[in-house]
């Protein structure tokens, strides 16, 4: 049982260039999502599932897509990568609407964009 | 709008000294609200629910709607309570959360 894993670990980027981050979650999770962490800013929340085929929109959703064609992947995108997505990139899983409603974290995708 | 603060950056305490990480919420709706902990080198994990009124390593957290406060508390820091401390909000029709800006703990012996 992995748990929520990331794909990669460390990414550099130059400017304009596109690339696809990928969260895997074996735990059954209904709601997965994708945050961007940085110094000072704490988590912010870009992007989020509900379920299968289900996309919405975090605080934070600017030049960023994702999608959830299936349950336990969800994918985030750049498109054309901006130095100020420089960040460290979290995906987190959970059950779904509930009175506990933990987020399981995976390790985090350091992105660099120069 | 929901959001969450956490006043300070950083919370220097010597080994055996009370804890207190203060955590303030803005919500129009009922709070649920979390505390997470990020070890160095470790992914981030649930540390406690204030639903669940329970003591995790510790540490223990009151929900002060008046004062619409769940700050951190634990009587005696230990080294291994060094970590990043966030406090989160569920919102959205419980869909997501909200964190704060995260409180580095560091317990100096």
């Amino acid at each position: 049982n992995a748990g929520v894993t990331q794909t990669p670990k460390f990414r550099v980027l130059k400017t304009g260039q596109s690339m696809t981050l990928l969260c895997a979650q074996d735990m059954n999770h209904e709601y997965m999502y994708w945050y961007r962490q940085d110094p000072g800013m704490g988590l912010r929340l870009i992007h989020y599932s509900v379920g299968e085929g289900t996309t919405a929109k975090g605080e934070v959703p600017d030049g960023y897509n994702v999608s959830r064609l299936k349950k336990q992947n969800f994918l985030l995108g750049l498109e054309s990568a901006a130095p100020s997505q420089t960040s460290v990139y979290f995906c987190a899983s959970s059950v779904g609407l509930n009175s506990y409603n933990e987020q399981f974290f995976g390790p985090g995708t350091r992105l660099t964009v120069l | 709008a929901q959001r969450v603060t956490q006043p300070e950056k950083l919370l220097s305490v010597f080994k055996g000294a009370p804890v207190e990480l203060k955590c303030n919420y803005s919500y129009s709706g009922s709070p649920e609200l979390f505390w997470y902990v990020q070890y160095s080198r470790q992914r981030l994990q649930l540390l406690l629910r204030h639903i669940s009124r329970e003591s995790i390593k510790g540490f223990t957290a009151d929900l002060n709607k008046g004062e619409t406060s769940f700050h951190l508390k634990k009587p005696f820091a230990q080294e291994e309570d060094s970590a990043m401390y966030y406090c989160a909000l569920l919102t959205g029709g419980g869909n997501k959360l909200t964190f704060g800006t995260g409180t580095q703990l560091k317990v100096e012996l």
